[in-house]
Parts: structure tokens; C-alpha cells; sequence
């Protein structure tokens, strides 16, 4: 199936810990994204990624970090979790310019206690 | 800062009737797009419109932009129970898809069985 796969789907961990949440697509898309949606179904963007340029969202702490082996995957990892960080993780990927929808992994629910 | 706005926040109507979403937005857009999330899924990307259309079809789906006013609506005929979602608008910036898309804070809908 052609679609945006992201692993895992849950994650519980402790304040403190370092953690990842993989992404892949393999829709051959150019660009990848990063999403955080809180408990209250905001959405907000992360990280934007294509082979070319990394855009960070300057609110974004510099304990996530995106990590990009090829042009189909997008990491993210996490140092030093807070409490705050507890939220769903959506990846997302584009054909990169604009005028096409995105394809929206399903998410990756991240509690920390 | 968050781009768009949902209106209303919450919407409940019986099957078979129309559902109309309004979305405002701040700044110019390249395009603006609308998608669904059903309860703890990813978001499904549903209808695009770009900044020099007016108004767009698909299916039951019936999409407007209005530039000058800043705002878009979405509307959903014949509604099933199977169109209970959270709904968001997203807008496309001019940074040509690099920047990722801006969400609204959604509009929850319940389609009474």
C-alpha cells in the first residue's frame, strides 16, 4: 500500500528519557513534515524537510531534532522529555511544491509521566 | 501564529442535512485545503482550492474561497453518520510548500443517526 507509515504508535516513557518516532513514505514524495497536535486537536508544524532544506519551526525546542537517512524517511528524535512533550506526532509528506494535498501518517501518541 | 479559524467549533445535525464549516485565514495563501480526522486517525486530505478559484466539487463536497474576505467554507451535503469528523482548513503559504501547511483549530461535526 502506497501511504505515510510512522512506528510506533504509542510510546510511554519517563520524564528525562530520549526517544524516536520513525517515518517513512513511499509515495516518492520530496518533502516531509513534522506535526504536533495537542490535547485540544491544535495542529501546529514542526519540521519541513526536503533534500534540500531543513525549515524549523523557531518554537520548537532544540531537544527535537529531525533526522533524514534518504529522501523517504523522517525521524524525529527527543532528548530530555518533558511532561510537556505529550501529544500526537503526525508525519506527513508532499510532492514538495505547492498545489497538492499532503498524506498524513496516523499519528504516533507520545505520554510522558 | 495560528492562520486559520473554524466556525463553528462544534456542529451537530441530523443525518441526511446539509453541513456548512467556515474557515478564516490571516495572510495571503497559496492555496487552501481541507481535510478530516476521524477520532484517533490521521488526517485524510479532502478537497483543494487554490487562490484564484472560487469554488470547487467533489462528490458531496462543496468548497468556497473568498480572498478578499480571507475565508473559505466548506459544506457537506446529504450528510451519513459516517461523515462524524473533525474537520480543519489548512492554508498554503507563498514560501511554495517549503513551509508546510497552517491549520485552523477544526470544527467538530456529529452526524445524529
Amino acid at each position: 500500500d502506497t501511504a505515510v507509515s510512522q512506528t510506533p504508535k504509542y510510546l510511554v516513557t519517563q520524564m528525562g528519557n530520549d526517544k524516536s518516532i520513525k517515518c517513512e513514505q513511499n509515495l516518492g514524495h520530496d518533502t516531509m513534515y513534522w506535526y504536533k497536535q495537542d490535547s485540544k486537536k491544535f495542529l501546529k508544524i514542526m519540521f519541513s524537510y526536503n533534500n534540500k532544506e531543513l525549515i524549523i519551526n523557531e518554537t520548537v525546542p532544540n531537544r527535537f531534532s529531525p533526522k533524514s537517512p534518504d529522501k523517504a524517511h523522517l525521524n524525529l528524535h527527543i532528548n530530555s522529555l518533558e511532561l510537556g512533550d505529550s501529544a500526537v506526532y503526525f508525519c506527513a509528506s508532499s510532492r514538495g511544491s505547492s498545489n497538492y494535498g499532503y498524506t498524513f501518517g496516523s499519528g504516533t501518541r507520545l505520554t510522558v509521566v | 501564529s495560528q492562520q486559520g479559524e473554524e466556525d463553528p467549533q462544534a456542529l451537530s445535525i441530523q443525518e441526511g442535512e446539509n453541513a456548512t464549516m467556515n474557515c478564516s485565514y490571516k495572510t495571503s495563501i497559496n492555496n487552501l485545503q481541507w481535510y478530516r480526522q476521524n477520532s484517533g486517525r490521521g488526517l485524510v486530505h479532502l478537497i483543494l482550492i487554490r487562490s484564484n478559484e472560487r469554488e470547487k466539487h467533489s462528490g458531496r463536497l462543496r468548497v468556497t474561497l473568498d480572498t478578499s474576505k480571507k475565508s473559505s467554507s466548506l459544506l457537506i451535503t446529504a450528510s451519513r453518520a459516517a461523515d462524524t469528523a473533525s474537520y480543519f482548513c489548512a492554508t498554503d503559504g507563498l514560501g511554495g510548500g517549503a513551509d508546510g501547511l497552517t491549520f485552523g483549530k477544526g470544527t467538530h461535526l456529529i452526524i445524529q443517526p
